[in-house]
């Protein structure tokens, strides 16, 4: 089955800074991949999410990566604010489970500092 | 308002009774998720259900059972509850958008097991 790894497990940045979470999965049927975002006490909500017939995505300050080869997709958020801080998680999903389910990965805490 | 609803939001309960989780969804999805989630920690899939009538098990063995009588219901039962139940319990549901698939949650349901 897909196995989705992410890193790092904590990001601390600067406001107005630049933070990169990346992602690795097994699957190669895999070829959806979405992105959570998780506000402390809050339940998760899907920011953006890339197809594997894409290579990138953006949507305004955010943008996701993909690199099927080596099988590893990235979140990029530029010009991070305070209300960026929250746990982010990564996932897969493919053909192979008909898109039925979504695996996680572990998540990534970001704390933007004003 | 179309939204995923859980109750109880909090559950303080004593070990060995039996109770259930209430999900209910207003979106007519087909598909509808439980998973169990430490504050802020990773995301475990624990049931799942294509639609009515159909249950599967996730990737976290769980010692909860699960029903689908009804498309925008989807209750998880734990028969005996034991200290180690002590979590969030998330209900998700998801229909394919186009080419997104994306999964709405609840708001959760904390369950304390003294």
């Amino acid at each position: 089955g897909e196995n989705v790894e992410q890193h790092p497990s904590t990001l601390s940045v600067q406001e107005g800074d630049s933070a990169v979470i990346k992602c690795t999965y097994s699957d190669s049927a895999s070829n959806y991949f979405p992105w959570y975002k998780q506000e402390l006490g809050k339940r998760p909500q899907l920011i953006i999410d890339i197809r594997s017939n894409v290579g990138e995505k953006k949507d305004q300050r955010i943008a996701v990566t993909l690199n099927k080869t080596a099988k590893h997709f990235s979140l990029h958020i530029t010009e991070t604010q305070p209300e960026d801080s929250a746990v982010y998680f990564c996932a897969a999903s493919g053909q192979n489970t008909g898109f039925q389910k979504l695996v996680f990965g572990t998540g990534t805490r970001l704390l933007v500092s004003p | 308002e179309a939204d995923i609803y859980q109750t109880p939001r909090y559950l303080v309960i004593g070990t060995g009774k039996k109770i259930t989780l209430e999900c209910s969804q207003t979106m007519g999805h087909d598909k509808m998720y439980w998973y169990q989630q430490d504050p802020g920690m990773e995301l475990h899939l624990i049931h799942y259900s294509y639609g009515v009538n159909s249950t599967e098990k996730g990737d976290l063995s769980s010692e909860s059972t699960v029903s689908r009588i009804r498309t925008e219901h989807f209750p998880l039962t734990l028969e005996s509850a034991r200290p180690s139940h002590t979590s969030q319990y998330l209900c998700a549901s998801s229909e394919r958008s186009g080419l997104t698939y994306e999964q709405y949650f609840g708001p959760g349901t904390r369950l304390t097991v003294t």
